[in-house]
């Protein structure tokens, strides 16, 4: 069973432009979820998806946005990047159904803003 | 809100040895699971072990186990025959049982593990 997929790996940016980053979840998980891990933050709620409506969402700018398609897949976008949205973005998919279903990481999407 | 706290941001073992590491939380809930999970090199964030909060009994996964303290709101993390491949970051995490933030993950900053030969 494959895992949570995330793409791209890596990617180098310029402040000012806008990054779409996806997110395939195991099959059959229905909630996808996505943090921002820095070394001054820590890793950060972003928001979480189930069934294409968005449930929760993090503290963070309205430049950081989400959507997810029918198909569970997922995708955040950041727009008018600035450096300190350097990071990697970890993308994590579960059943959604309860609240104790496991929660699965991808290997994440590394953001470089310069 | 719910935080996570783990207060050794560095721990070292020898292999084949046993290592704790600490976590505390804050909550008002009654409700909630606790998670640790292992960050290596690769930065994939792989499951440990999970506790949920109505049970009494500590959790265990082969070489790992929890010691859930509920009143004391402790959740450490017991490593026995420590091996090289355990070397990672580790995060204890919170995870509301209710309400609308029970979809999120809330982490500690992590404790970075080395085992050393």
């Amino acid at each position: 069973k494959a895992g949570v997929t995330q793409t791209p790996r890596y990617l180098i940016k310029t402040r000012g432009q806008q990054v779409t980053l996806s997110c395939s979840p195991i099959s059959g998980h229905r909630s996808v979820s996505w943090y921002q891990q820095t070394p001054g933050q820590g890793l950060q709620f972003l928001f979480e998806y189930f069934s294409e409506t968005q449930r929760n969402k993090g503290n963070f700018p309205g430049r950081f946005s989400g959507r997810q398609f029918s198909n569970s897949r997922s995708e955040m976008n950041v727009s008018t990047l600035e450096l300190g949205d350097s990071a990697l973005y970890l993308c994590a998919s579960s059943l959604g159904g309860k609240t104790g279903n496991t929660i699965y990481f991808g290997e994440g999407s590394w953001l470089t803003v310069v | 809100a719910q935080t996570v706290t783990q207060s050794q941001p560095e721990m070292s073992v020898q292999e084949a040895e046993t290592v704790t590491l600490s976590c505390t939380y804050d909550t008002s809930e009654s409700d909630y699971y606790l998670f640790w999970y292992k960050q290596p090199p690769s930065r994939q964030m792989i499951l440990v072990i999970r506790q949920e909060a109505y049970k009494q009994q500590n959790a265990t996964e082969n070489r790992f186990s929890v010691n859930f303290q509920k009143a004391a709101k402790s959740f450490s993390l017991k490593i026995s025959d420590s091996q090289l491949g355990d070397a990672a970051m580790y995060f204890c995490a919170y995870r509301s049982g209710s309400g609308g933030s029970n979809y999120k993950l809330t982490f500690g900053k992590g404790t970075l593990l080395t085992v050393n030969p």
